[in-house]
């Protein structure tokens, strides 16, 4: 069954350090997403994108963050200078509209950021 | 800003009990997903339903879509320790493009043997 990967599953950065988090989605979906979610907390949307720019972003993903689609199958989450309070789990997601209907959105395992 | 409410909270029932999960909000949502999380891993999508007052059902499971599109349940009959889990309700806004979920605050499960 097709799935999301994310990769790494783990990365641990000092403050200040850029990361950037890699997702494969599912090859025939057109709709791509970030989530994060502290410890404890809720799942929070990030960004949305389709057809290669945002479609909508949320108050947390600010200057700091940026995403891109390089190629036809990566989809990338970039944080430029980390901080402590981006520690966090970060979710990939993509979706496909069914026929006239919903976007069922499929996540990876995540990756667990750890700025220190 | 949309927001969604699960109650309990936390759970812990006994083997072979039932139970009932709320999901509720004062938005409408397009659709609305259930969510299974275990912890450090992602969440695993269970169910979506889409039409006001829908019943959809998963071997033991049973959603129900309120006529609204308000808030829905979930429904668990005859639970077992594999039931035990993180259960999230999501909404979906809009209908005409991909939209961001807003997922609920989680309901944590434990079934005793």
């Amino acid at each position: 069954e097709p799935e999301v990967t994310q990769t790494p599953s783990h990365q641990v950065t000092q403050m200040g350090q850029e990361v950037i988090l890699r997702c494969v989605p599912i090859s025939n979906h057109l709709y791509f997403y970030w989530y994060r979610q502290i410890l404890g907390q809720k799942v929070e949307f990030l960004v949305s994108f389709y057809n290669n720019e945002i479609s909508e972003k949320s108050e947390i993903f600010d200057d700091q963050f940026s995403v891109e689609r390089p190629d036809g199958s990566n989809f990338t989450l970039k944080i430029r200078s980390t901080k402590l309070e981006d520690s966090a789990m970060y979710f990939c997601a993509s979706s496909d509209q069914l026929a006239g209907g919903p976007y069922e959105q499929y996540f990876g395992p995540g990756t667990r950021l750890t700025v220190t | 800003t949309q927001l969604l409410e699960q109650s309990p909270q936390f759970l812990s029932i006994q083997e072979g009990e039932n139970l009932t999960v709320y999901c509720n909000s004062s938005s409408v949502f397009s659709s609305l997903q259930w969510y299974r999380q275990e912890p450090g891993e992602g969440p695993v999508l269970l169910v979506t339903v889409v039409t006001g007052g829908e019943v959809k059902k998963l071997k033991r499971l049973t959603f129900q879509f309120g006529d609204a599109r308000k808030d829905s349940s979930l429904h668990i009959t005859a639970a077992q320790p594999g039931d035990t889990g993180l259960y999230l309700c999501a909404g979906e806004g809009k209908k005409s493009s991909g939209d961001k979920l807003t997922f609920g605050t989680g309901t944590r499960l434990a079934v005793r043997p």
